[in-house]
């Protein structure tokens, strides 16, 4: 099993929309989650992250965490076109034994204007 | 924001020969920077951690003799791929925690990457 798991789309959704990325992760004791958004030839940057279960909101971007579920979502309100890009989920496991951010494979996403 | 910065964002060189990349945080001290690598339509793979003043901890299957990590001060890390191959082109990314490295909470930023082909 992957460390973390994210489908990699490509998810396609029209302008305006709401887009739906989802992430599970294999280590139960996580305790800090990251969204990263990289464009094609570009390196990440970050969105957002969420350490609490819960929803937070940030903008257009809300990320959710279910730690019993092992699942962290990232929603992105009225989609736009420069919203299409790979959206990676990472999580800092504690069983690493040292600090260490695993990535996920990424979800591509498409916005179409 | 933290800022990272990497150089050179693209490189070729020939088979056989050696490339240097550096990574420096510009707007603050970093005592670990991370060095990934990541494959056309793959995910980033994280390859060493970087720890100023000590020697670099690699991750399972990565050559620590070909992907040579110095980390002199606090604000660089360098990578250098010895003996390259056309397999060693990748893009490599590297990054750095700002604040506490214990923190688990601690977000990374990365460096805008180095394209490296090897003919």
């Amino acid at each position: 099993q992957k460390e973390v798991e994210q489908n990699s789309g490509p998810l396609s959704v029209p302008e305006g929309a709401i887009a739906s990325l989802n992430c599970t992760y294999s280590d139960r004791g996580s305790q800090s989650f990251f969204w990263y958004r990289q464009y094609s030839g570009k390196s990440p940057e970050l969105i957002m992250f969420i350490y609490s279960n819960g929803d937070k909101e940030d903008g257009r971007f809300t990320a959710q965490l279910n730690k019993a579920s092992q699942y962290v979502s990232l929603l992105i309100r009225d989609s736009q076109p420069s919203d299409s890009a790979t959206y990676l989920c990472a999580v800092n496991p504690t069983n690493t034994g040292g600090f260490k951010t695993i990535f996920g494979a990424g979800t591509r996403l498409f916005v179409k204007a | 924001g933290a800022v990272v910065s990497q150089h050179p964002s693209w490189v070729i060189c020939k088979s056989g020969t050696s490339v240097k990349i550096e990574c420096r945080s510009l707007d603050f001290q970093a005592t670990t920077m991370f060095w990934y690598r990541q494959f056309p339509k793959q995910s980033l793979m994280l390859m060493a951690t970087s720890n100023e003043g000590s020697k670099a901890t690699y991750e399972q299957g990565v050559e620590k003799d070909k992907f040579l990590i110095n980390h002199a001060s606090l604000t660089l890390s360098t990578l250098t791929v010895t003996s390259a191959h056309p397999e060693d082109s990748s893009f490599y990314i590297c990054s750095a925690a700002k604040g506490q490295i214990n923190s688990y909470n601690s977000p990374l930023h990365f460096g805008n990457g180095t394209r490296l082909t090897v003919t």
